[in-house]
């Protein structure tokens, strides 16, 4: 069992805004700053977003958010090559180690 | 430009060992820790290990403590990750990753990933 929570599954249309959510606790999402990483057909994952901040080469059709122990990824104006399993991930101090949702879907319909 | 490649992947019985490299260039080894992810087939990322930039400060997922070890040398812009006691549930692609900060218990994240190296733990 993961030790942050994701949707297992979110469909959108191109076009559409869709927003992922990752929920976890005060020792890790209410400490430390969420990264999403996308990963496209079991491929090679890529940071797509820290915190509310855009890795270089990422569309800026991503923006991340947090509240509390709730992280969001919204993709505002999907595209079929937004499709891939997206995962997030932060420190946790209480098990000392770096903790990763168990990923979500995201179908574009 | 940033690099990560693995090596030291393969089949071994269970109960065996294996030694995983990661050779890093394109940026500066020592100023960065280095960690360790897992992906067993068709499922989810799993985080084992982190070594900080100097090496001196290691951590380790619960599932792997006690069997794994994490070490690096820096002269030779390399990490490894010594598996014994391998067990089948230990089959998973090997990511080695690279950290945003000099110790992964500072607020950073892992910002480059290599191609993984395939590990398949069985009789």
């Amino acid at each position: 069992q993961s030790a942050l929570t994701q949707e297992a599954s979110v469909s959108g249309t191109v076009g559409q805004k869709v927003t992922l959510s990752c929920t976890g606790n005060s020792n890790n999402i209410g400490s430390y700053t969420v990264a999403w990483y996308q990963q496209i057909s079991h491929g090679v994952p890529k940071l797509v977003m820290f915190g509310s901040s855009l890795p270089s080469g990422i569309p800026d059709r991503f923006s991340g958010s947090k509240s509390g122990t709730t992280a969001s990824l919204t993709i505002s104006g999907l595209q079929p090559e937004d499709e891939a399993h997206y995962y997030c991930s932060t420190w946790d101090y209480r098990l000392s180690a770096r903790v990763f949702g168990g990923g979500t879907k995201l179908t574009v319909l | 430009e940033v690099q990560l490649v693995e090596s030291g992947g393969g089949l071994v019985q269970p109960g065996g060992s294996l030694r995983l490299s990661c050779a890093a260039s394109g940026f500066t080894f020592s100023s960065y820790a280095m960690s360790w992810v897992r992906q067993a087939p068709g499922k989810g990322l799993e985080w084992v290990s982190v070594s900080s930039g100097g090496g001196g400060s290691t951590y380790y997922a619960d599932s792997v403590r006690g069997r794994f070890t994490i070490s690096r040398d820096n002269s030779k812009n390399t990490v490894y990750l010594q598996m014994d006691s391998l067990r089948a549930e230990d089959t998973a692609l090997y990511y080695c990753a690279k950290e945003s900060e000099v110790v992964a218990t500072i607020d950073g994240t892992i910002d480059f990933w290599g191609q993984g190296t395939l590990v398949t733990v069985s009789s």
